[in-house]
């Protein structure tokens, strides 16, 4: 059974500052990397994957990875109250269909 | 969103009763998952399918059963609803063996 961290929240951030979260996961075979933000009342919606070590940029978001530390980052540049949301991390092994999910961490931008 | 349809979408039933979630897809992709969601647990595996007929556990499949006799419906039943299944129930699907997208949910209440 993978196990994946989130760290706790909830984290509350200015608008226009960057919000960082953090995952990690017990298992090293680990290969594919997911964050996806839930709206309160709505569905998973899938933001970013990753699956090689090193930073991926898209828009506003980054997500980070470190196999050898078995941990996994997202940041949002130039928050907005849009982003207030809750992030799950997600993890799998290579062509496994089965993703674990930390718990997640929730985030507000105040204005 | 994808083509992803879930009915119903709130429900609320007798401890003992037997109930029937059915998710649609208009997308044919070929995995479909079901998962529930509760507080401080994130999202947890119940079964997933990786093609018509073809089904298999997840982590938390005790007191669930699912069929899927056609690409587009995966149906997840409890066979006698207990109130540790109250819960808000997922489903998502996916054409890659790892990222998947999620439907509306379905909220069921047991009493």
């Amino acid at each position: 059974q993978k196990e994946v961290e989130q760290n706790s929240g909830p984290l509350s951030v200015p608008e226009g500052a960057i919000a960082s979260l953090n995952c990690t996961y017990s298992d090293r075979g680990s290969q594919s990397f997911f964050w996806y933000r839930q709206y309160s009342g709505k569905s998973p919606e899938l933001i970013m994957f990753i699956y090689s070590n090193g930073d991926k940029e898209d828009g506003r978001f980054t997500a980070q990875l470190n196999k050898a530390s078995q941990y996994v980052s997202l940041l949002i540049r130039d928050s907005q109250p849009s982003d207030s949301a809750t992030y799950l991390c997600a993890v799998t092994e290579a062509n496994d269909y089965k993703l674990s999910f930390g718990a997640g961490t929730t985030v507000t931008v105040r204005a | 969103d994808a083509g992803i349809t879930q009915s119903p979408r709130h429900k609320v039933t007798e401890t003992g009763t037997p109930v029937t979630l059915r998710c649609h897809q208009t997308e044919n992709h070929r995995y479909m998952y079901w998962y529930r969601q509760d507080p401080g647990h994130g999202l947890r595996l119940i079964h997933y399918s990786y093609g018509v007929k073809d089904t298999d556990k997840g982590e938390v499949s005790d007191g669930y059963s699912v069929s899927r006799s056609k690409t587009e419906d995966f149906l997840l039943t409890l066979e006698s609803a207990t109130s540790s299944q109250t819960s808000v129930y997922f489903c998502a699907i996916s054409e890659t063996a790892d990222t998947q997208y999620f439907g509306p949910g379905t909220r069921l209440t047991v009493l």
